[in-house]
């Protein structure tokens, strides 16, 4: 079984202060790890992704995550906010079946970000 | 050069009609997916087709009936539409297989609105 936890609903920053997402996950083997972006009334958009390479994974946009093993974590980062990163963030685990991958999806986050 | 397309982008209907939603990606790849988005953004997986078989078919009512008439297509029938099934779905794609290419690409999504 696997599951993603993300700890915050909301998070609200001020433009041009870092960002953090935190993600919590269970799985029963290696597992692989997302960050999916969907900005408002649009589909989701790849982040950036963990696969047993690299445990800090640089994304798209200037994220970036890491991966904790001990804290089974994957939280996403950000030096700097931007108003267009303002948008509903998922924390995704993923589960290699026969012929398919399925995912489990965290509940999001809501990203607010204050000029 | 849309890599998942989805038609329609909106969908109004009327109780206990019967529509149908088409996916289409031109990705190469093998296998797809129907994911619905409820009222509260929480994503959860419908169905997984790899190679027009049907993989995943988590439970879902069985008034939904998923079509693959080849790899590239994957398209979602509803009979009897409910106000319930009002939600935004999603279809996905992904190469099953390929080290390090696990992630799924996502259509722009089909806002289903049940009257």
């Amino acid at each position: 079984a696997q599951s993603v936890t993300q700890l915050d609903s909301h998070v609200s920053v001020s433009e041009g202060t870092p960002v953090l997402l935190r993600c919590n996950y269970s799985s029963s083997y290696s597992p692989s790890l997302f960050w999916y972006v969907q900005h408002p009334n649009k589909g989701l958009q790849l982040l950036l992704k963990y696969t047993s390479a690299a445990t800090l994974v640089k994304g798209i946009n200037g994220f970036e995550a890491e991966f904790k093993k001990s804290e089974t974590s994957f939280h996403l980062t950000k030096p700097s906010a931007h108003m267009s990163d303002a948008a509903e963030y998922f924390c995704v685990v993923s589960r290699s079946g026969a012929g398919s991958y399925q995912l489990t999806f965290g509940k999001g986050t809501k990203l607010s970000v204050i000029p | 050069d849309t890599a998942v397309s989805q038609t329609p982008k909106y969908l109004v209907t009327q109780m206990g009609n019967d529509k149908s939603i088409k996916c289409e990606q031109n990705l190469g790849h093998d296998t797809m997916y129907w994911y619905k988005q409820d009222s509260k953004k929480f994503l959860k997986i419908m169905f997984s087709y790899n190679n027009k078989e049907l993989i995943i078919n988590e439970t879902v009512p069985n008034r939904f009936s998923p079509k693959s008439p080849d790899k590239a297509h994957l398209n979602l029938h509803i009979n009897s539409l409910e106000l319930g099934d009002s939600a935004v779905y999603f279809c996905a794609s992904s190469q099953v297989g390929r080290e390090g290419h696990n992630e799924q690409f996502f259509g722009p999504g089909t806002r289903l609105t049940v009257l």
